[in-house]
Parts: structure tokens; sequence; C-alpha cells
């Protein structure tokens, strides 16, 4: 079973709003990965988070990380037609075989 | 950076016929590389760990006959699905493990469909 849990589920927005998802996890980790996934096609590494940092940014990306709710949240800002893709998070523990657990992911679609 | 090849990126069989998708890091020597499954609208699933050089460990529920793993090099996994039938169709991706600043990398997978 999944390790990670994302929500919301599902998030529709308007061109230019902000998209909050959340991933929550249930091991210790040493980081914490976001990845996008457009329908039928592979995935894109977005950012990486370790379990030492609180928080990252990268363009319009704001990733924050709180390893004592063992959550991790991934912001887009601004948000363009072009970011509707699945969004998913991927707990990396090292001490676990290196198995990196992936959340169900957050569908995401952006109506321009 | 850290760069996983995975090829073929789609591809049709006919239902009893065997499939292989190789997987190569290709600036990194990966001590481990993981394969996915992904069905339609779901989340990636773990299918197995292939260690270099040893036998792959399956996760559960997954069959280690029909599904067989090599990991022959530190640069390259193969999966092979065998007598593929068509409930086998779905996205497979790779990923190899390398310490350090860029964790797992995966593939650009591939998409499988089974006639």
């Amino acid at each position: 079973s999944q390790q990670g849990e994302e929500d919301p589920q599902a998030l529709s927005i308007q061109e230019g709003e902000n998209a909050t998802m959340n991933c929550s996890y249930k091991t210790s980790i040493n980081n914490l990965q976001w990845y996008r996934q457009n329908s039928g096609r592979g995935l894109v590494h977005l950012i990486l988070i370790r379990s030492n940092e609180r928080e990252k940014h990268s363009g319009r990306l704001r990733v924050t990380l709180d390893t004592s709710k063992k959550s991790s949240s991934l912001l887009i800002t601004a948000s363009r037609a072009a970011d509707t893709a699945s969004y998913f998070c991927a707990s990396a523990d090292y001490t676990n075989a290196g198995k990196s657990t992936f959340g169900d992911g957050t569908t995401l679609t952006v109506k321009p | 950076g850290a760069v996983v090849s995975q090829h073929p990126s789609w591809v049709i069989c006919k239902s009893g016929t065997s499939v292989k998708i190789e997987c190569r890091s290709l600036d990194f020597q990966a001590t481990t590389m993981f394969w996915y499954r992904q069905f339609p609208k779901q989340s990636l699933m773990l299918m197995a760990t292939s260690n270099e050089g040893s036998k792959a460990t399956y996760e559960q529920g997954v069959e280690k006959d029909k599904f067989l793993i090599n990991h022959a090099s530190l640069t390259l996994s193969t999966l092979t699905v065998t007598s593929a039938h068509p409930e086998d169709s779905s996205f497979y991706i790779c990923s190899a493990f390398a310490r350090g600043a860029y964790g797992y990398t995966f593939g650009s997978g591939t998409r499988l469909t089974v006639v």
C-alpha cells in the first residue's frame, strides 16, 4: 500500500490563482520529492527537499517540509493552464532498502 | 544532472509474447533501481527493487516469474514482461537511486499495450 497521502485528490482553479497541495507520510525520510505527470506521460521531477530543510523555492514553486507532522506542501503561484497535471510526492527512506513511496497524487486543473 | 533513459517509450504486443523494457542510468552508477507500475488514474506502485549483481526483491503480489528483472551492470536494469496478457497493459516506470543531491531519478516510462 502507498505510504503517502495527498490532499486534495482533485483541485480546480482559475489561471493566475495559487494552488496548494499537501502530502503526508508515515515513516522517517531522508528526502521528499515532488513530481508532475501530464496525462499519459512520464514523471517530471519538480523539486527535492531534504529532511533537514524546511522550505525550498524553485521558480513559481514553493515546497515546505514539516518532519514533526510528517507532511509537506507544494505551492504553485500564479498558475497557468500548462500547470494542469497530476502531482505526486515521493518520500525516500534510505534505511528501507532505499525505497521511494508515492502518494496517490493530486489532479490539478487550471482553467484559462 | 542525473539522467535515466528508459526504452521503449511505448510498445504494443500480442497476448502471449514477451516484452523487454530497458532502464539505463546515463551519467551515474546506480546500485539500486526500482520498477513501478501505474494503472490509469492511479498512483505508482512499486513492483520490485533491483540490486546490481543480485536477485531482485519483489513486492507482495507481484509475480517474479512473470516480471523478470535483470540488473547486470551498475547502469542497466531490464524488466521483461513474460507471456503478456491484456491485464498487463500499464505504464511502467523505472527509477535509479544515487545517494546525494539527486536521490531518485526516474525514467520517462513505457506505455505497454497488450492486444
